[in-house]
């Protein structure tokens, strides 16, 4: 069974840009999440979401959004980069329900210049 | 509000030898799960295990065992006959558990395994 995918791995972007990065979960796990990894903050949960929906949500600022396709596949958006948002972004998948087991991708690291 | 605390600075041992990295949690749910995930320099993080708060028995996941003590509030990781690629960052994190799944996790600040040849 494959794992979880993220695209793209490395990401380099300005100031005031805009970002889009993509998550595919493990076939058949219908719950993605997104968290944030920086050295200062450590890891920080974004957001989640199942069956299309937004389940739950961290305490980030509405630059961060995201959405979930039929199929599960997600993607984060963040608008108007800041030298902040320098990260690596790692989605993790579960079967959603009844299930507290997560996978995570190999990760996004975005780098704002 | 759940916290999850990892204070041990950067951990060495002996390559074959056992070690235990420390985890202390705080949380008022009376149900919640423990995981631990390992972190190589690659930056995936890797589940290794698990361990509900109203399990009976430590998980044990091959190498991997869990020393779960309910009352000191602790999630100890057990990694026995350490291998070289065992070198990594590790993270105790710990979620809720509802009704349904709840999947945000949150983390400890992390530990720095190296193995030693």
């Amino acid at each position: 069974k494959a794992g979880v995918t993220q695209t793209p791995r490395y990401l380099i972007k300005t100031r005031g840009q805009q970002v889009t990065l993509s998550c595919s979960p493990i076939s058949g796990h219908r719950s993605v999440s997104w968290y944030q990894q920086t050295p200062g903050q450590g890891l920080q949960f974004l957001f989640e979401y199942f069956s299309e929906t937004q389940r739950n949500k961290g305490n980030f600022p509405g630059r961060f959004s995201g959405r979930q396709f039929s199929n599960s596949r997600s993607e984060m958006n963040v608008s108007t980069l800041e030298l902040g948002d320098s990260a690596l972004y790692l989605c993790a998948s579960s079967l959603g329900t009844f299930s507290y087991e997560q996978y995570f991708g190999p990760g996004t690291r975005l780098t704002v210049t | 509000a759940q916290k999850i605390t990892q204070t041990q600075p950067g951990m060495f041992v002996q390559e074959k030898e056992a070690v235990t990295l420390d985890c202390t949690y705080d949380t008022s749910d009376p149900s919640y799960g423990l995981f631990w995930y390992k972190q190589p320099s690659s930056g995936e993080m890797i589940f290794l295990i698990y361990q509900g708060s109203y399990d009976q028995q430590n998980a044990t996941e091959g190498r991997y065992s869990l020393n779960f003590q309910k009352a000191r509030k602790s999630a100890n990781l057990v990694i026995s006959a350490s291998q070289l690629g065992d070198s990594a960052m590790y993270f105790c994190a710990m979620t809720r558990r509802n009704t349904g799944a709840n999947s945000k996790l949150t983390f400890g600040k992390g530990i720095t395994l190296s193995v030693r040849p």
